[in-house]
């Protein structure tokens, strides 16, 4: 059964460096988004993304991030100069263009803490 | 933000009886809801959906059933088994078909044998 990857499982990095989170979504899915939850609380919508334009992000998605489709195949969120705060886990997940509402699948996740 | 809200943190059913989870929401625009899943170390798995045109969809084991009226939405599980202890979240969808989901804050179910 196709799914969403995602790399790296876990990523540590200090303060104020920048990191990739890449993503792989199922082909022939259209629609992209990234969520978080820091621990302890709920998953929150950081960003979705169609037709290599972001169709909508949250007030959580500030300069510090952005997103990429380079290929065609990933799928990837960088943050610029993390924080403290940015330790969380990050999901990606896809969706399909079809008749209707679609679910969207979600990727494992990436851990990332930052020092 | 709290526009969906799942009030148990916390559910233990016996292996063979009925889990039931519930959720409830504040946003009149949402029109499509969703229950996940989620294992430790896993991303959320979609459980079962339902559109706000219909106040009831099962599949297997699993029932959703939504009271617009009362922004209220439930999942049935029936037979409850230790494989379905987990975290289960409600997210809820409005506008377009591929906007973004609002979860709630879950729930975490224990089956016990």
């Amino acid at each position: 059964e196709p799914e969403v990857t995602q790399t790296p499982s876990h990523q540590v990095t200090q303060m104020g460096q920048e990191v990739i989170l890449r993503c792989v979504p199922i082909s022939n899915h259209l629609y992209f988004y990234w969520y978080r939850q820091i621990l302890g609380q709920k998953v929150e919508f950081l960003v979705s993304f169609y037709n290599n334009e972001i169709s909508e992000k949250s007030e959580i998605f500030d300069d510090q991030f952005s997103v990429e489709r380079p290929d065609g195949s990933n799928f990837t969120l960088k943050i610029r100069s993390t924080k403290l705060e940015d330790s969380a886990m990050y999901f990606c997940a896809s969706t399909s263009r079809g008749l209707g509402y679609n679910e969207q699948f979600f990727g494992p996740g990436t851990r990332l803490t930052v020092l | 933000d709290q526009q969906v809200k799942q009030n148990s943190p916390s559910l233990s059913v016996q292996e063979g009886r009925i889990s039931i989870l519930n959720c409830d929401y504040t946003n009149s625009m949402f029109d499509y809801f969703l229950w996940y899943k989620k294992y430790p170390a896993e991303g959320p798995t979609f459980l079962i959906s339902i559109s706000s045109i219909k106040d009831k969809n099962e599949d297997g084991r699993f029932t959703v059933f939504l009271n617009k009226s009362a922004k209220h939405l439930s999942l049935h599980i029936v037979p409850s088994q230790p494989g379905d202890s987990a975290v289960y979240f409600c997210a809820a969808k409005g506008g377009t078909s591929y906007g973004k989901l609002t979860f709630g804050q879950g729930t975490i179910l224990t089956v016990h044998p």
